[in-house]
């Protein structure tokens, strides 16, 4: 029972666009989100969230859009640099509650 | 500030041996995390603590133990080692501050191969 989905296993952009990546989730109970960006033979290092009381949160090149309703949650980063290919990975957590599960992640590749 | 390291970081072990994997965080965090990474896959929580003497099994236990006696050091033991158990495993801890900060930070990961 997969509660955090990332449909896309990779996605491929052009250096300077806009990269969009995507975040599905089941338990209506979750109601704090993060993005975890994992560079090969390194661990996963935080990003960016977004608190439900909120639909969008920035911070530079990277934005995080929260649709509670669709349970959807996005990652935009504009504009795309070669140094942020990487997996990233979507994860989420209850109140209350100081687990986080986390999404099957997205490999983005930037192409200059 | 070292934040979380992991040894080793590879190992090949051989059906039925025994290991542990050390995690040592440097941030005084109370809650600590063990995850499992196979390929494809999202991460996998192992075992979790809370604070020193506290551990609570996370999603896939089976083959795993934990400790925790001191609030910096969390290690991983695997007593019977077995295929299924080949992975990348990440410890991580956070502050969990007011029940606010969900922030986990990871160490680099340990590979582990059994055959």
């Amino acid at each position: 029972d997969q509660q955090v989905k990332q449909n896309s296993p990779s996605l491929s952009v052009q250096e300077g666009r806009i990269s969009i990546l995507n975040c599905d989730y089941t338990n209506s109970m979750f109601d704090y989100f993060l993005w975890y960006k994992k560079y090969p033979a390194e661990g996963p290092t935080f990003l960016i969230s977004i608190s439900s009381i909120k639909d969008k949160n920035e911070d530079g090149r990277f934005t995080v859009f929260l649709n509670k309703s669709a349970k959807h949650l996005s990652l935009h980063i504009v504009p795309s640099q070669p140094g942020d290919s990487a997996v990233y990975f979507c994860a989420a957590s209850a109140k209350g509650n100081e687990k986080l599960t986390f999404g099957t992640g997205t490999r983005l590749t930037i192409i200059p | 500030n070292a934040g979380v390291t992991q040894t080793p970081k590879f190992r090949i072990l051989k059906i039925g041996q025994s290991m542990t994997l050390q995690c040592t965080q440097d941030m005084n965090h109370n809650y600590m995390y063990w995850y499992r990474q196979d390929p494809g896959m999202g991460l996998k929580l192992i075992y979790y603590s809370v604070g020193a003497g506290i551990t609570d099994k996370g999603e896939v236990p089976n083959g795993y133990n934990v400790s925790r006696s001191t609030t910096e050091d969390f290690p991983l033991r695997l007593e019977l080692a077995a295929p299924s158990q080949t992975s990348v495993y990440f410890c991580a801890s956070s502050s969990y501050r007011d029940r606010v900060d969900y922030e986990q930070y990871f160490g680099p990961g340990t590979r582990l191969t059994v055959t």
